[in-house]
This record gives structure tokens, C-alpha cells and sequence, in this order.
């Protein structure tokens, strides 16, 4: 089953405005990747974090992976039009590969 | 080229019929894969092959066959399905074999199955 858990859910912004997904595990993961999905579409790599507390950026997206390695955040800035989608973490352990949840971004023009 | 293609986008089948999703890739990728995806839920896994091999499969009952012919293309054979089957059906392809460790993967469009 899955062992990761994303909140919130689903966020509703302005445009313009921050948003933040987050990626929880009761277990120490060994990496993780993030996803994003259009509605309609299929899913796109945006990242893989592997070090302990490391920082990685692209443009107006940050990604963070915890100092204990059991959690990660994707945070936009100044979101535009363009973010609508899913953002899905994912995470490997040996031989099973889990997607999260999902948090559904919708952003208001 | 960095595209994953999928055929057919579409497939509308009967409970007792017999059909295969096509899958192919260029990128010279050594491990391939399939997932399902229902509506408003996370891709699950079903099946990995690394280096044409299966490598994995999630419990995935046996009215689905994988098959990889060679190291481009992978085909997902189906027969005599239930319509709680019925699901968007993505293939993705990966440069490693999962062995080494899973690299980004890189997601075809999908065939949105319907059994009736």
C-alpha cells in the first residue's frame, strides 16, 4: 500500500499567490521524486532529491527534502495560471515504487 | 527524442474480448513500465521490465500479460477483463534498470481503457 501521505488534498489560489504541497512518511525514505500531472495528461518529472536536508530549485519552484529524510515540500511562488495540475511525490524502496497522494492545485486568474 | 508513445489512446472492449496496449520508446531507456490510473487517484505500479526482463509485478491479476519484445517496445495484453478495469493505463520508461536504482521516469499519454 502507500506509505506516503501528501497534504492538502487539493488548494485553491489566486494567481499570484504562494502554494506549498507537502510529502509525509512514517519511514525514513531513501530518496524522492516529484511529479506533475495536467489535468488530462500524464505525469512529468520535475525532480529527484536524494541528501538529507537538501534544497533544489527551478525557477519559481522550491523542493526540500527533510533533515530526517521523512518528509519533502514543493513550494511555487507567485503561482500563475500555468501550476494548475496534481503534484505527486514518489518514492522508491528496494523493489516497490509509491506515488503519493496527490495534491490537486487549482489557481483562480 | 524524449517521447514515450502510446497506442491506442482510446479502447472501449467487452468482458470477453482480447486487446493489447502497444508501448514504444526511442530513448535508448533500459527499463520499462506499466501503470494504472483511475480517476482523481496516483498512478500504480503493475508491472516493471529492466533489461527486457520482468522485474516486477505487483500482484496484478493474470487477465493482464506484459510482454516486451525488445528493449523499444512493450505491449500489455488483455483478456477477458472486469469494467472495474477500466482506468487510464500509462506506460513510462526509465535510462537504468531499476537494479541500480530508479531513475526519472518518463510517462507516455496513456490509453483510457473502458470495459463495458
Amino acid at each position: 500500500g502507500q506509505q506516503v501521505m501528501q497534504i492538502p488534498q487539493y488548494q485553491h489560489v489566486q494567481e499570484g499567490e504562494d502554494f506549498t504541497t507537502y510529502c509525509n512518511s512514517s519511514t525514513t525514505l531513501s530518496n524522492i521524486q516529484w511529479y506533475k500531472q495536467r489535468p488530462g495528461g500524464h505525469p512529468v518529472f520535475l525532480i529527484q532529491l536524494v541528501k538529507s536536508g537538501e534544497v533544489k530549485k527551478q525557477k519559481r519552484l522550491t523542493f526540500q527534502f527533510g533533515e530526517a529524510k521523512k518528509n519533502s515540500s514543493l513550494h511555487i511562488t507567485a503561482t500563475q495560471t500555468t501550476d494548475v495540475g496534481t503534484y505527486f511525490c514518489a518514492q522508491y524502496n528496494f523493489n516497490k515504487f509509491y506515488f503519493g497522494s496527490g495534491t490537486k492545485l487549482n489557481v483562480k486568474p | 527524442d524524449t517521447e514515450v508513445t502510446q497506442t491506442p489512446k482510446h479502447l472501449v472492449m467487452g468482458m470477453t474480448n482480447k486487446k493489447s496496449l502497444k508501448c514504444e520508446q526511442h530513448m535508448g531507456h533500459r527499463a520499462m513500465y506499466w501503470y494504472k490510473q483511475k480517476a482523481k487517484k496516483p498512478p500504480e505500479l503493475m508491472f516493471v521490465y529492466s533489461y527486457e526482463k520482468l522485474s516486477i509485478n505487483e500482484s496484478v491479476p493474470s487477465r493482464f500479460s506484459p510482454e516486451c519484445p525488445n528493449s523499444s517496445l512493450l505491449n500489455l495484453h488483455l483478456h477477458a477483463l472486469q469494467p472495474e478495469d477500466s482506468a487510464l493505463y500509462l506506460c513510462a520508461s526509465s535510462r537504468g534498470g531499476v537494479v541500480a536504482g530508479w531513475d526519472e521516469q518518463y510517462f507516455g499519454p496513456g490509453t483510457r481503457l473502458t470495459v463495458t
